[in-house]
């Protein structure tokens, strides 16, 4: 069974220039996480899809971030225009509704410079 | 909203026992869980309590006090790649979600 797939890996732009993340989920899937870790810290929730629907982005800055799911499959997440502490690994995961687990991507490790 | 509180680092010596503590204080308490994370991977799910005892998953084990809100993960006959950062997280029924609150992680580091 294929993983959760991000790209790109890495990405370093410059402040206030714009950058977007993909994320395909695992198949069947139909809830959607998009966590953002700052070195050192632990996953912060950004925005959590059920199928093509939100759930939560209370802890999305919605001035910068946006975030969508055409279709309930694919995510891209977006961020215009990037501040430096914005400089984090942003982590997509998906679960199974009503799942426990959740499985993390690889991630994108994202700085801003 | 929650609170989690786990120590920042932990050092053990290879073929030992250790245990990583974990607090946490919320309102709806819905489940705990512990992810691994090795350094530049992805966390990867360990294990999940969302009644008290203790729940064994070969090597590794959690504990969970709900009323205590308190949970520990014993890792048994200690591996260098057990090597990695280990984060407590907790889910909230309270707003409906599912998403985890995690803590900051304890790095563990393995020595010979």
């Amino acid at each position: 069974e294929a993983g959760v797939a991000q790209s790109p890996r890495y990405k370093i732009i410059e402040k206030r220039q714009s950058v977007a993340f993909w994320c395909n989920p695992i198949s069947g899937h139909a809830t959607l996480y998009w966590y953002q870790q700052i070195l050192g810290q632990g996953p912060k929730l950004l925005i959590q899809f059920q199928n093509n629907g939100v759930v939560d982005d209370s802890q999305l800055p919605k001035d910068r971030f946006s975030a969508e799911r055409l279709k309930g499959v694919d995510s891209t997440l977006k961020i215009q225009p990037a501040k430096l502490e914005d400089s984090a690994v942003y982590l997509c995961a998906s679960s199974l509704d009503g799942g426990n687990e959740q499985y993390f991507g690889p991630g994108t490790r994202l700085t801003v410079t | 909203g929650q609170n989690i509180d786990q120590p920042t680092e932990m050092t053990a010596t290879e073929g030992a026992i250790v245990q990583i503590n974990c607090t946490y204080q919320t309102s709806g308490f819905n489940g705990l869980f512990w992810y691994q994370q090795h350094a530049g991977e992805a966390p990867t799910f360990l294990s999940y309590n969302v009644l008290d005892g203790l729940e064994e998953k070969g090597r590794f084990s959690s504990f969970l006090s709900r009323s205590k809100g308190y949970s520990y993960l014993l890792l048994k006959e200690l591996q260098m790649k057990d090597s990695a950062s280990y984060l407590c997280a907790v889910r909230d029924w309270d707003t409906g979600r599912r998403a985890l609150t995690f803590g900051s992680g304890t790095r563990l580091q393995v020595q010979p």
